[in-house]
């Protein structure tokens, strides 16, 4: 059981906008912790997509967004590409493990 | 570009001790600003953060393994190391080890490519 809570998996056609949730609590995004966001193409290892909550390092596309409030955030991605199915995965810092913390990873499928 | 790469047994006997090497290059371990941390993925599942080492050498571990971690740096090569004791099959996983940057948050902006370790006799 991850400490953030993401959806298993979510899916969407090409062009289409798709979200993924992560949700915490008062020890990690509620206390105002930062999350941010990996994607792990198959064979890979994560990279990172989104950081700070909203920022996009250089190289990411504008296609993908970060937002947080209060205990929950969502990473947003519009016009679905095929190559955008991955898993992907929150991370934040948790204040009563004293470390930092990951999702248990959404699997995003392009139909 | 800072670049990790991990190194060492892909094949560990249960009881025993993993033990694994990150070197890194394009970037100093001693440099402000950063920690040097091991992540594990067991095959079909997440991503689990096991520890860190700052630029001083000091460490903080992930309290489901703490007592069976130990994370240490060498300056002089520019790497930094794991060592997870009394291994069993649950240890079986991808390591990967990843540099943390201090701005915005805490957050693994640089990985290496991951070494499978598997727990077996």
């Amino acid at each position: 059981q991850s400490v953030l809570t993401q959806p298993p998996s979510v899916s969407g056609a090409p062009g289409q906008r798709v979200t993924i949730s992560c949700t915490g609590s008062s020890s990690n995004l509620g206390a105002d912790y930062d999350v941010h966001w990996y994607q792990q193409l198959p064979g890979t290892a994560p990279k990172l997509l989104i950081y700070g909550n909203i920022n996009r390092p250089s190289g990411v596309p504008d296609r993908f967004s970060g937002s947080k409030s209060g205990t929950s955030a969502s990473l947003a991605i519009t016009g679905l590409q095929a190559e955008d199915e991955a898993d992907y995965y929150c991370q934040s810092y948790d204040s009563g493990l004293s470390g930092w913390v990951f999702g248990g990873g959404t699997k995003l499928t392009v139909l | 570009q800072v670049q990790l790469q991990e190194s060492g047994p892909g094949l560990v006997k249960p009881s025993q001790t993993l033990s694994l090497t990150c070197a890194v290059s394009g970037g100093s371990i001693t440099s402000d600003g950063y920690f040097w941390s091991w992540v594990r993925q067991p095959a079909g599942k997440g991503l689990e953060w096991i520890g860190r080492v700052d630029t001083s050498g000091f460490t903080n571990y992930n309290p489901s393994l703490k007592s069976r971690v130990t994370m240490s740096r060498d300056t002089s090569n520019n790497q930094f190391s794991l060592k997870v004791s009394s291994v069993t099959a649950a240890d079986t996983a991808i390591y990967y080890c990843a540099r943390v940057t201090m701005v915005d948050g805490f957050y693994f902006d640089s990985w290496g490519q991951g070494t499978l370790v598997t727990v077996s006799s």
